[in-house]
């Protein structure tokens, strides 16, 4: 079974601030997929990247970028130049090919104006 | 790209009654449905994993009586909240994973916009 911990709950930022979301897990298996969803007001889950276990590049999607480091088990998320509208809660995720998605505990972040 | 619907996005009942949700999978098929729940700023919690015509399985400490979760189509699961109560007001959200054979590498879960109930 899978776990992710998110340690930070709640964090704000000034608007056009750079923020680290950490995300640290923990799995067995050899084979495993880390996610990073966004979940606005709204309540529906916006996916945001998918990484599997065998593939430690960094990635890089606009403003978002995501840190895999298999040596620490971390999976971080940083937004550049942060924004209001990036206001949200973030929840990291680790699961198997064929298995249930276990989710983080979630960060609260509040981008201020 | 695969879209997930749930009906209703929202419900509000007495005390006592039953509520029934629904999660389609409109552009694919969805051999395995996952149903979570989230309570206030929490996060999301597995409460079951339903297989199409199958019994689904159900995360230790969910009451499968209380939850009954049908898979009878690969495009339909329904999570029935029997006599609800107060507590089990909740966000209730369904994932459908789309089998693309065993080819690719991981077979993706596209996720439901949800279902707020309230109870009163």
């Amino acid at each position: 079974a899978q776990k992710v911990t998110q340690a930070q709950t709640e964090i704000s930022v000034v608007e056009k601030e750079d923020v680290t979301l950490d995300c640290v897990y923990e799995t067995r298996d050899t084979t495993y997929y880390l996610f990073w969803y966004k979940q606005p007001p709204s309540g529906e889950l916006v996916f945001l990247i998918r990484r599997n276990s065998f593939d430690e590049q960094n990635e890089i999607s606009g403003r978002y970028s995501w840190n895999f480091q298999k040596s620490t088990s971390s999976f971080n998320f940083t937004i550049t130049a942060s924004q209001v509208v990036d206001s949200a809660v973030y929840f990291c995720a680790c699961g198997n090919r064929d298995d249930k998605i276990i989710f983080g505990k979630g960060t609260r972040l509040h981008i201020l104006p | 790209g695969a879209v997930v619907s749930q009906h209703p996005s929202w419900v509000i009942c007495k005390s006592g009654t039953s509520v029934k949700i629904e999660c389609r999978s409109l552009d694919f098929q969805a051999t395995t449905m996952f149903w979570y729940r989230q309570f206030p700023k929490q996060s999301l919690m597995l409460m079951a994993t339903s297989n199409e015509g199958s019994k689904a399985t159900y995360e230790q400490g969910v009451e499968k009586d209380k939850f009954l979760i049908n898979h009878a189509s690969l495009t339909l699961s329904t999570l029935t909240v029997t006599s609800a109560h107060p507590e089990d007001s909740s966000f209730y959200i369904c994932s459908a994973r789309a089998y693309l054979g065993p080819i690719r590498a991981y077979n993706e879960q596209f996720f439901g916009p949800g279902t707020r109930l309230t109870v009163l």
